[in-house]
């Protein structure tokens, strides 16, 4: 059964970088079929995708955030991960990493992550 | 991108039915037959239920549907049951593998 785990900082400071780790265990991030990405949800708000990656390393990004936001991928340790740079309030959420078909549908979550931003 | 559009909330009793609208573009809803829907219980993570308009995602009950017309994708419970209050998300892909959300609906079971 494939798994998806979020790690890192629950607390960033406003302006600096928010950086978070998705571990997937159960399966290949190398896959040909999938897509791995990042969405988040402010609280008590809708969800939001932030990008994906392939594994060859192409990346596609939402264009309201793709300013600030890299994705990468690490094929040796079946991890990618997300960096968010200027980071504001409005940054804070809960950060979900996912498994996507080319289609974008999402077929597994990660248990997700709150991240806040704050002095 | 825009946000596809969610009403915020929808209701209905036990047994009855209830349709949740999502409305977008021909830039994605209108555009590709790929609109899924995602449940998600509060404190958990969203859960898939419907895929590529209208195939259920394994394991979930035929009283999920979905369709599309337009640029309208909905989706349609029936039989309402309690454990089906929840949110509920559409997504659309948007082309150059970019998505998009809906903003999401609060569906409560009277």
């Amino acid at each position: 059964q494939l798994q998806l785990q979020e790690s890192g900082p629950g607390l960033v400071k406003p302006s600096e970088t928010l950086s978070l780790t998705c571990t997937v265990s159960g399966g290949s991030i190398s896959s040909s079929s999938y897509y791995w990405g990042w969405i988040r949800q402010p609280p008590g708000k809708g969800l939001e995708w932030i990008g994906s990656i392939y594994y060859s390393g192409n990346t596609y990004y939402n264009p309201s955030l793709k300013s600030r936001v890299t994705i990468s991928v690490h094929t040796s340790k079946n991890q990618f991960s997300l960096e968010l740079s200027s980071v504001t309030a409005a940054d804070t959420a809960v950060y979900y990493c996912a498994r996507l078909s080319i289609w974008g549908i999402v077929d597994y979550w990660g248990q997700g992550t709150l991240v806040t931003v704050s002095s | 991108q825009s946000a596809l559009t969610q009403p915020p909330s929808a209701s209905g009793s036990p047994g009855q039915s209830v349709t949740i609208s999502c409305t977008g573009t021909s830039s994605d809803v209108g555009g590709y037959n790929y609109v899924s829907w995602y449940q998600q219980h509060p404190g958990k993570a969203p859960k898939l239920m419907i895929y590529e308009v209208n195939k259920r995602s394994s394991g979930v009950p035929d009283r999920f549907s979905g369709s599309k017309s337009g640029n309208t994708a909905s989706l349609t419970v029936s039989g309402l049951r309690a454990e089906d209050e929840a949110d509920y998300y559409c997504s659309s892909y948007a082309g150059s593998n970019n998505v998009v959300f809906g903003g999401g609906t609060k569906l409560t079971v009277l």
